[in-house]
């Protein structure tokens, strides 16, 4: 089993609509977790950090967490066109506080 | 400005030869990490450091090497035994001191090609 997994996607919305973006891993006691968004041939960039169980929210996104469950998720509000990219999602590992893995991301499209 | 450099921007590689990727970093982040990331791929870890003189094998360390004398350098060799390098190679660096631990911060990537 992967450590982190998301569906590749990818994952096509209208302009305006939501977009919700999913996550599930492996290592129970993982502590830290965070979306990153890529652009084609760019470096990913930090959305959003999310650290304790439940909703957190910076403007049209919002992180969503369930330790129980191992899931996270991300949501666009409001999805624009320049919203369209990669988006990774990343866990910090227990055993080691700063050893953090990436899922394979999802590639959204947001259309006008 | 703060940030994490990594030159060259573009690396072209021949057969059996070794290159080394440089990374930089000015926001005093202890921990540096080394990924490589294959078109339509996550990341994996090559290497990471926590602490200068330190360092620790990711998934794929085979064909690579690092070291960290300085706090602010964490450069990448792809020595000859690497059979596949082309691919899209990305440093960052995030702070060793937190909890929970904090997020880290990329360069803008070094883009290797074997020719």
């Amino acid at each position: 089993q992967k450590e982190v997994e998301q569906n590749s996607g990818p994952l096509s919305v209208p302009e305006g609509a939501i977009a919700s973006l999913n996550c599930t891993y492996s290592d129970r006691v993982s502590q830290s977790f965070f979306w990153y968004r890529q652009y084609s041939g760019k470096s990913p960039e930090l959305i959003m950090s999310i650290y304790s169980n439940g909703d957190k929210e910076d403007g049209r996104f919002t992180a969503q967490l369930n330790k129980a469950s191992q899931y996270v998720s991300l949501l666009i509000r409001d999805s624009q066109p320049s919203d369209s990219a990669t988006y990774l999602c990343a866990v910090t590992i227990s055993y080691n506080n700063n050893d953090m893995r990436f899922g394979a991301g999802t590639r959204l499209t947001v259309k006008p | 400005d703060g940030g994490i450099t990594q030159s060259p921007k573009y690396l072209f590689r021949k057969e059996g030869q070794n290159v080394t990727l440089s990374c930089e970093q000015n926001l005093n982040h202890d921990a540096m990490y080394w990924y490589r990331q294959d078109p339509g791929q996550g990341l994996r870890l090559i290497y990471y450091s926590q602490i200068v003189n330190d360092f620790q094998k990711g998934d794929i360390a085979e064909g690579y090497s690092v070291s960290r004398e300085k706090k602010e350098s964490f450069p990448l060799t792809v020595t000859s035994a690497q059979k596949n390098p082309t691919a899209f190679y990305l440093c960052a660096s995030s702070i060793v001191v937190s909890t929970p631990p904090g997020e880290a911060f990329f360069g803008q990537g070094t883009r290797l090609t074997v020719v």
